[in-house]
């Protein structure tokens, strides 16, 4: 059981908004500030979407925003796309240079 | 532009071992730690450890301690990735991937690599 827990799946329309969520579950993932967000296809690596609980890398889609209360962080995808259909997954930076990751949420677009 | 670039895939027996590699562009491979990270078939992401190339300081999970080793050489900008022992449970893609932010304590996984499959079977 990871220490990270997401929804196994969530699902919406073209142009509707959607949340996923990572509830903190145990101690050992640190204070939980540091909370990335990655989106993964199938057959390709994970893509850094969200750092810092709500930091946006260059280049991705002001469409996909990141929250966070106390010990659940979320990732908000607005004007859902075709192309959002993918795996996400947070990520918590759990110190020393460790990092524990959510069991993944798999988004159909429908 | 930032790459990381990994060996292909490998195919090997129970028992065994394999080495991954991870060449690297695009940056300055001594100021960076990268990361390996392992996704098992249908399954989610597990982190396995770390290493620091500009002295090759490394650390790993716990639950890989004793069977995994990272390396790192400077003169190619490549990191390595060793598992010995090999199970059927090792079957994975095997992701190298690059932290950013360390030294402000707020590290993130910004790049990886495209990731190398792993099979394990007799």
């Amino acid at each position: 059981q990871s220490a990270l827990t997401q929804p196994a799946s969530v699902s919406g329309s073209p142009g509707q908004s959607i949340t996923i969520s990572c509830s903190k579950t145990s101690s050992d993932v640190g204070n939980f500030d540091v909370v990335s967000w990655f989106q993964q296809h199938p057959g390709q690596p994970p893509r850094l979407i969200i750092y810092e609980v709500s930091k946006r890398p260059s280049g991705v889609s002001d469409r996909f925003s990141g929250s966070k209360s106390g010990d659940t962080a979320s990732l908000t995808i607005s004007g859902l796309q075709t192309d959002d259909e993918a795996d996400y997954y947070c990520c918590s930076y759990a110190g020393r240079l460790t990092f524990l990751f959510g069991g993944g949420t798999k988004v159909t677009v429908l | 532009q930032v790459q990381l670039v990994q060996s292909g895939p490998e195919v090997t027996k129970p028992g065994a071992s394999v080495k991954v590699s991870c060449q690297t562009s695009g940056f300055t491979f001594t100021n960076y730690h990268l990361i390996w990270v392992r996704q098992a078939p249908g399954q989610g992401l597990t982190y396995m450890g770390w290493i620091r190339p500009s002295n090759g300081d490394a650390n790993y999970l716990q639950k890989f301690q004793g069977r995994v080793s990272m390396t790192a050489d400077t003169s190619t900008n490549t990191a390595y990735m060793e598992v010995r022992g090999l199970t059927s449970d090792d079957t994975a893609v095997y992701y190298c991937a690059r932290l950013f932010g360390v030294l402000a304590d707020t590290p993130r996984i910004d790049y990886w690599g495209q990731g190398t499959l792993v099979t394990v079977s007799s």
